[in-house]
């Protein structure tokens, strides 16, 4: 079965500081990617998403993530954060659908994320 | 168009008894997937529907059960609750099997007192 991990629990920026928030998983096969955020109160939305393709996807909100495969990583980065950026972060994966025995997305544990103004 | 809709949105109940959780699917989503989010665990998969159909489903005890409707609408349904069982319940769908990326509901916050 796979898993995700995400290094980071808390983390703690001022405005304007860059974001890079990690993301190791491990399953042996081909996988889908994906970065999840819950703003405070608001339920879970897609971020980004990456299947196939440009290992280099951009989502929304001037967010980005890279997929480096021999690393097993989709790290979340953004240049300058805002105060509207604080939030949990979720990390997930899935393989792509084989028919059968799938366990559905696997999230991380999440990062939570606070914007010093 | 209209979100992932979540019936009740607060549910307080009490160890033994059982409840029933339902979710609407965004129009023309075929698939439903159910997920439990508490802090010590984080965001855990319970099933997934499909065609009114369990397709698949997580590790959790038989108490956790689900059901999809001809109109892709799902309940889950927990039985003889537990003081663990208190959890954010969420409910996600898509166009399709799980190759598609996943659209959440608010949730529904159970406490089991």
């Amino acid at each position: 079965a796979q898993s995700v991990s995400q290094h980071n629990h808390h983390v703690i920026l001022s405005e304007a500081a860059s974001l890079e928030l990690g993301c190791n998983y491990s399953y042996g096969g081909t996988v889908n990617l994906f970065w999840y955020v819950q703003y405070p109160g608001q339920h879970l939305q897609l971020l980004l998403k990456y299947f196939s393709g440009d290992p280099l996807v951009k989502g929304i909100k001037g967010f980005e993530a890279e997929f480096i495969k021999s690393k097993f990583s989709f790290n979340l980065r953004k240049p300058s954060v805002q105060w509207s950026d604080t939030a949990e972060y979720f990390c997930a994966v899935n393989p792509p659908d084989s028919g059968g025995g799938a366990d559905g997305l696997t999230f991380g544990k999440g990062t939570h994320l606070i914007i010093q103004p | 168009k209209a979100g992932v809709t979540q019936t009740p949105r607060y549910l307080i109940k009490t160890r033994g008894q059982q409840v029933t959780l339902s979710c609407s699917p965004i129009s023309g989503h075929r698939s439903v997937s159910w997920y439990q989010q508490t802090p010590g665990q984080g965001l855990q998969f319970l099933f997934e529907y499909f065609s009114e159909t369990q397709r698949n489903k997580g590790n959790f005890p038989g108490r956790f059960s689900g059901r999809q409707f001809s109109n892709s609408r799902s309940e889950m349904n927990v039985s003889t609750l537990e003081l663990g069982d208190s959890a954010l319940y969420l409910c996600a769908s898509s166009l399709a099997r799980r190759s598609y990326e996943q659209y959440f509901g608010p949730g529904t916050r159970l406490t089991v007192t």
